[in-house]
C-alpha cells in the first residue's frame, strides 16, 4: 500500500537561513511525488513534482525537492527563507504502474519562518 | 489557468440535514476528487471520478455520497450530516494526461 510520512508538525526557520521540509514515502515500484503547499484560508496550490530524470526537481517560488530513491526520500528545500513561505506544506505521491492509482497525501507541515 | 470553484467558503448545518457541497471546473478535466482534510490528518480521499456518472469509492467514504451529471460538475452529499463530518472540504481535478492536481478553495462545514 502506498503511505506518505511527513514527520515534523511544524518547522522553525529564521528569515534567509536554508529550509528544509522531510517527506519519506512507501509505494510500489515507481513513485510519481509532489509537493503542494496551502496558505491561509486557500486551496492547496501545486509546487512541483518528480515523475522521471534529474532527482533535483526545482519548482514554483524557488522551492526545489531532492528525490532519493535508496533512502524513499524527497524533502523540500529552499536555500533562502521569506516570511512570505509561512504556510501549510503537503507532500503527495502516486503509483506511476496504473494511471487509476490514487494520489496519497501527507499529514502536513507547518512552516514558519520568523523575520 | 484551471480553475475550480467550490459553491460556499463556509457553511452551517444542523445534525440531521442533507448538505450538498458542489465543485465545479473549467478546464474540461476528467477527474475530479474530493477530499476532508482535519489537522494532523492531512487530505484523506472521500470519492472520486474517472468520467461522467462514474464514482470510485475513496479511502473514507461512509456518510457520504456523490453525484456527476455533468463533466464539468463534481457533488458531494451528506445524506445525514453528523458532527464528526466537521471539517473542510476539499475539491480536486485532473486531466487524463497530467498529475498535476487542482484545488478549489475549500468549503468549511459545521454541523452542529
Amino acid at each position: 500500500a502506498q503511505s506518505v510520512a511527513q514527520p515534523e508538525d511544524q518547522v522553525n526557520v529564521a528569515e534567509g537561513n536554508p529550509l528544509t521540509v522531510k517527506c519519506t514515502y512507501s509505494v510500489s515500484g515507481n513513485p510519481y511525488l509532489f509537493w503542494y503547499v496551502q496558505y491561509p484560508n486557500r486551496g492547496l496550490q501545486f509546487l512541483l513534482k518528480y515523475i522521471t530524470g534529474d532527482n533535483l526537481v526545482k519548482g514554483s517560488y524557488g522551492f526545489e525537492a531532492e528525490f532519493n530513491k535508496s533512502q524513499t526520500s524527497f524533502h523540500l528545500k529552499k536555500p533562502s527563507a521569506l516570511v512570505s513561505d509561512s504556510a501549510l506544506y503537503f507532500c503527495a505521491v502516486r503509483a506511476s504502474y496504473s494511471s487509476a492509482s490514487k494520489i496519497i497525501f501527507g499529514s502536513g507541515t507547518r512552516l514558519s519562518i520568523r523575520p | 489557468d484551471v480553475k475550480v470553484t467550490q459553491s460556499s467558503r463556509y457553511l452551517v448545518k444542523r445534525t440531521g440535514e442533507k448538505v450538498f457541497l458542489e465543485c465545479v471546473q473549467d478546464m474540461d478535466h476528467e477527474n475530479m476528487f474530493w477530499y476532508r482534510q482535519d489537522p494532523g490528518l492531512g487530505l484523506r480521499l472521500i470519492y472520486f471520478s474517472y468520467d461522467v456518472k462514474m464514482k470510485e469509492k475513496g479511502d473514507i467514504p461512509e456518510g457520504y455520497s456523490v453525484s456527476r451529471e455533468k463533466k464539468e460538475r463534481f457533488s458531494l452529499i451528506l445524506e445525514s450530516a453528523s458532527t464528526n463530518q466537521t471539517s473542510m472540504y476539499l475539491c480536486a481535478t485532473h486531466g487524463l494526461n497530467t498529475d498535476t492536481q487542482y484545488f478549489g478553495p475549500g468549503t468549511r462545514l459545521t454541523v452542529l
